[in-house]
């Protein structure tokens, strides 16, 4: 079956240690999200890539980066975790002329000690 | 700008009972709307959605929303809960971007409690 697929399921990491979370597709979709979330809280959008083209939300902290080699692979990097970095972040992807329809991993649950 | 508003961030309902999760949206552009579940430690899944059309719309595990534009509103609804029904609830708008990906904006969740 197609679909978003997301490593690892469950990371830890240490306070100010670099870490990157991957998410890969095989939807052949041309739009892929990165999404952050909090317990009870609704998923807040990062950044998204549009094909190659990189779209930052205006809030998304600098410590958060992304990479997409290619159409399949996108990664999350956050070169320095806090504490209030620890979340469920999403990976989701659509088609390029689809409104709203996206297609979410199961996310990777983020422990900072 | 378009933002939605849940009435009710908890819900709990008794099985065989209907379900009624509350959506407001505000959009100065014809809206997209959408019900996406999540079930603990998983991701997002699309319920249903309104694009044109129908104003009823009906989406996956008998669940069921109707547009009402006088009433802002795309509550969701299903005739007999299911203990597997219990999740967390988003609602979502969105527009069309011409050139641009969409994006969605979510509501806060309500979370859906089944009980026996």
């Amino acid at each position: 079956d197609a679909m978003v697929i997301q490593n690892p399921r469950y990371q830890v990491t240490q306070f100010g240690k670099p870490v990157t979370l991957s998410c890969s597709q095989t939807l052949n979709h041309n739009v892929m999200y990165w999404y952050q979330q909090k317990s009870s809280q609704a998923p807040k959008l990062l950044f998204h890539y549009y094909d190659k083209d990189f779209n930052n939300e205006a809030d998304t902290p600098d410590n958060f980066q992304s990479r997409r080699p290619n159409t399949s692979f996108c990664f999350l990097d956050i070169r320095s975790p806090g504490l209030g970095d620890a979340a469920m972040y999403l990976c989701a992807t659509s088609r390029r002329f689809e409104v709203g329809e996206q297609y979410f991993g199961p996310g990777t649950r983020l422990t900072v000690t | 700008a378009q933002s939605v508003t849940q009435l009710g961030s908890h819900v709990s309902v008794s099985e065989g009972a209907l379900v009624l999760l509350r959506c407001n949206y505000s959009s100065s552009v014809p809206p997209y709307l959408f019900w996406y579940v999540q079930y603990p430690n998983q991701g997002l899944q699309l319920l249903l959605k309104y694009t044109t059309g129908a104003t009823l719309v009906k989406g996956i595990n008998g669940f069921e929303a109707e547009f009402k534009k006088s009433e802002t509103s795309f509550h969701l609804t299903k005739p007999s809960a299911h203990m597997s029904d219990a999740a967390e609830y988003f609602c979502a708008v969105s527009v069309w971007n011409t050139g641009t990906a969409s994006k969605l904006t979510f509501g806060t969740g309500t979370r859906l409690q089944v009980t026996l």
